[in-house]
C-alpha cells in the first residue's frame, strides 16, 4: 500500500516570491512515479508537474519545480515567481501507473498581492 | 479537442437510493479513472476501466459499480446510498493503461441526505 502525507494545511505567499509545498510518500514498489495537482475553485483537478521515480533528475516546468529525495522519500514542490493565478489547493499523488493514484490531504495555498 | 466532461454537475439523494454518474471521455482516450472526494480530503481511487474491462479497484465495496461503452465514455453507479457517500465525484480519461498522463472532468457533486 502507498501513503502519502502532506504535512502543511496551509500556505501562504506574496507575489513574485517563492514557497515550498511539501510532501512525503511511502511505497515498497520499485518503480513508482509522483505528481503534483492543482486544484482550483473550479474544482478541475489540473497537472502541474510529473517525476519518474527512475529519473535521479528533478522535473521542472517553467516556475515550478521540484525536490525529489528518494532515500528520504521526499517530494517537495517549488513555485517561483508566485502569481495570483497559483491560489489553489495543491495535491501531492504517488502511484505505479498514471491512472491508479494515492493522494496526500492537499495544501491550501493563498498567493497575496 | 473535447474534454472531460461529467453530468450532472450536482446532485442530491436520499440514503438508501440509487444513482448514476457520466463521464464523456477525452477524444482519443480510452481508460477511465474514478476518484471519490471527501470535503477538505484528496481524492480515492474507485476504479479504472481500459477498453471496457475493469483494470483495477480501490478499497470501496462492491456497491460501487461502473460501466465504460465501446465510446470509451463510462457510467459509475452506487447503490443502497449512505450519508458517507457524499462527496465530488472526479471522473478522469487517459491513453492506454498507465503511462499517460490523467485529465479530469470538473466532478459531479453527490449530496446524501
Amino acid at each position: 500500500a502507498q501513503t502519502v502525507t502532506q504535512s502543511q494545511p496551509e500556505m501562504s505567499v506574496q507575489e513574485a516570491e517563492t514557497v515550498t509545498l511539501s510532501c512525503t510518500y511511502d511505497t515498497s514498489e520499485n518503480n513508482y512515479y509522483l505528481f503534483w495537482y492543482k486544484q482550483p475553485p473550479s474544482r478541475q483537478m489540473i497537472l502541474v508537474i510529473r517525476q519518474e521515480a527512475y529519473k535521479q533528475q528533478n522535473a521542472t516546468e517553467n516556475r515550478f519545480s521540484v525536490n525529489f529525495q528518494k532515500a528520504a522519500k521526499s517530494f517537495s514542490l517549488k513555485i517561483s515567481d508566485s502569481q495570483l493565478g497559483d491560489t489553489a489547493m495543491y495535491f501531492c499523488a504517488s502511484g505505479t501507473s498514471y491512472g491508479k493514484l494515492t493522494f496526500g490531504q492537499g495544501t491550501i495555498l493563498t498567493v497575496h498581492p | 479537442e473535447t474534454g472531460v466532461t461529467q453530468s450532472p454537475t450536482h446532485l442530491i439523494k436520499t440514503r438508501g437510493q440509487q444513482v448514476t454518474l457520466r463521464c464523456s471521455s477525452q477524444s482519443g482516450h480510452n481508460t477511465v479513472s474514478w476518484y471519490q472526494q471527501a470535503l477538505g480530503q484528496g481524492p480515492q481511487f474507485i476504479f479504472q476501466y481500459y477498453r471496457e474491462e475493469e483494470n483495477g479497484r480501490g478499497n470501496f465495496p462492491p456497491r460501487f459499480s461502473g460501466l465504460q461503452f465501446p465510446n470509451y465514455s463510462s457510467e459509475l453507479n452506487v447503490n443502497a446510498l449512505e450519508l458517507d457517500d457524499s462527496a465530488l465525484y472526479l471522473c478522469a480519461s487517459s491513453l492506454g493503461q498507465g503511462s499517460s498522463p490523467l485529465h479530469f472532468g470538473n466532478g459531479t457533486r453527490l449530496t446524501v441526505t
